[in-house]
């Protein structure tokens, strides 16, 4: 059973590129997170995804960013006009539910360098 | 979210036991004890988790107090494979507000040969 898989593993843009991530949950996981963790930072909640529908996105910038996980296919965390600042590891997971006692599963994460 | 409190940095030597502490005096009664760790260049991984009761797997143990304020994650024998940042979370059981783990600063624990 493959576990949460994130592509690309490496991003490069420069300044004013968009930066599309992609996050394949478990198999029979309808629930994704997304977290972002900056340099020497700790891992901070940016959406809460189930299918078709964006549940708690209230650690999502304003502006440039936004997430979705449409009902067939990976979910996808979009940055538009990519700054410095974005650089950091962004960390999917993925859960069957969002029961409290429930486990989430992480993937490696995308490392985004923008230059 | 319910606050933890764990310390910064904690030093082990390899085939030793390790007791991971956590504070978490304002815990509700809904909230699950979870932990969780990342190692270097990794997404954090799943360690163990608990209610009220403790709880062991073949990762490790996690020793909850009786009133429930604090709780210790033990690696019953360290390898330098378990060097990470070790999270404790507190998750409530509710079906939207158990949706997201909040991860604090963690506990860097290094594993000497």
């Amino acid at each position: 059973n493959a576990g949460v898989m994130q592509n690309p593993r490496h991003l490069v843009r420069r300044r004013g590129q968009e930066a599309r991530l992609r996050c394949s949950p478990m198999k029979g996981h309808s629930h994704v997170y997304w977290y972002r963790q900056l340099p020497e930072e700790g891992l901070k909640f940016m959406v809460y995804l189930q299918k078709e529908n964006i549940i708690d996105e209230s650690g999502m910038p304003k502006e440039r960013f936004s997430a979705e996980f449409p009902k067939e296919g990976p979910s996808i965390l979009r940055i538009q006009q990519v700054v410095r600042g974005d650089s950091a590891a962004y960390f999917c997971a993925s859960s069957p539910n969002s029961w409290g006692g429930g486990t989430l599963h992480f993937g490696n994460g995308t490392r985004l360098t923008v230059t | 979210d319910a606050k933890t409190t764990q310390p910064n940095s904690m030093e082990s030597n390899e085939e030793e036991p390790v007791h991971l502490p956590c504070n978490h005096s304002t815990i509700s009664g809904t909230d699950y004890i979870h932990w969780y760790r990342q190692l270097p260049s990794q997404g954090p991984e799943y360690v163990i988790h608990g209610l009220t009761s403790n709880v062991n797997n073949r990762m490790a143990s996690l020793a909850i107090a009786e009133d429930r304020k604090s709780s210790t994650l033990i690696l019953h024998r360290a390898t330098l494979r378990d060097a990470a940042v070790y999270y404790c979370i507190l998750r409530d059981v509710g079906e939207t507000s158990g949706s997201r783990l909040t991860f604090g600063e963690g506990t860097q624990l290094t594993v000497n040969p």
